[in-house]
């Protein structure tokens, strides 16, 4: 069994403030880190796919790092505003013959308070 | 693009009952994926299919649980005899192949009583 791991749980920041948050996964058969934002009474919706090691990704004020060799990645957000406050979530994908195949983290829940 | 579609939104049964839930990915992605999520988790696998054919299904699920993706298009997924441990919400993705970001629907949630 896979095991990823989401911290924090939760997080309330107040708008403006620069966040971020760590998602660990195994070392070995990396494939690929997806990252999801899951807004409620939304569906998931992808933010990142990273495959390479030191690939940092950016996506208007939010940006991801990934370390396959230690197994971790971190997302940040740069300036959170109250649209921000959403579930983070972090997938692994350990290729082979189940590539595609994701396991979730736990996530990690953002409020941004006005 | 129409995005992923599940019917119906809300589900909510008897224990014992069975119940189908529906998923229609987008047209061209040929990979589509069945998850739980339950309170305070993040989604938990269930199945996938590779256009028509079903790739894997977690060893998590029980025998009262069933996935099909005829002609590789919409897919149904069956819990027969329902129990309440089955409440949660059911997420359904697709994808162009493995390996892309998957594209997610509302899910259906499911309560038993």
């Amino acid at each position: 069994i896979l095991n990823v791991e989401q911290s924090p749980q939760s997080l309330h920041v107040q708008e403006g403030d620069s966040t971020n948050f760590t998602c660990s996964f195994p070392s070995s058969n990396f494939y690929a880190l997806h990252w999801y934002r899951w807004e409620t009474a939304k569906s998931p919706e992808a933010l990142f796919v990273m495959t390479l090691n030191g690939d940092e990704k950016k996506k208007g004020r939010i940006s991801a790092t990934l370390n396959t060799k230690e197994g971790y990645s971190y997302l940040y957000i740069k300036g959170s505003q109250p649209e921000d406050s959403a579930t983070y979530l972090c997938a692994f994908d350990a290729g082979g013959t189940s590539y595609g195949k994701l396991t979730f983290g736990q996530g990690t829940i953002l409020t941004v308070h006005p | 693009d129409t995005g992923v579609s599940q019917d119906p939104r809300h589900k909510i049964t008897k224990r014992g009952q069975n119940v189908t839930f529906r998923c229609d990915p987008i047209s061209e992605h040929n990979r589509l994926y069945w998850y739980r999520q339950t309170l305070g988790q993040g989604p938990e696998f269930l199945t996938y299919f590779q256009n028509e054919a079903q790739l894997e299904k977690s060893r998590l699920l029980s025998d009262r649980f069933s996935a099909e993706r005829p002609k590789g298009s919409f897919s149904t997924l069956e819990i027969q005899r329902t129990e309440q441990g089955d409440s949660a919400m059911y997420l359904c993705a697709s994808s162009f192949t493995g390996g892309s970001p998957l594209h997610f629907g509302n899910g259906t949630r499911l309560t038993v009583t």
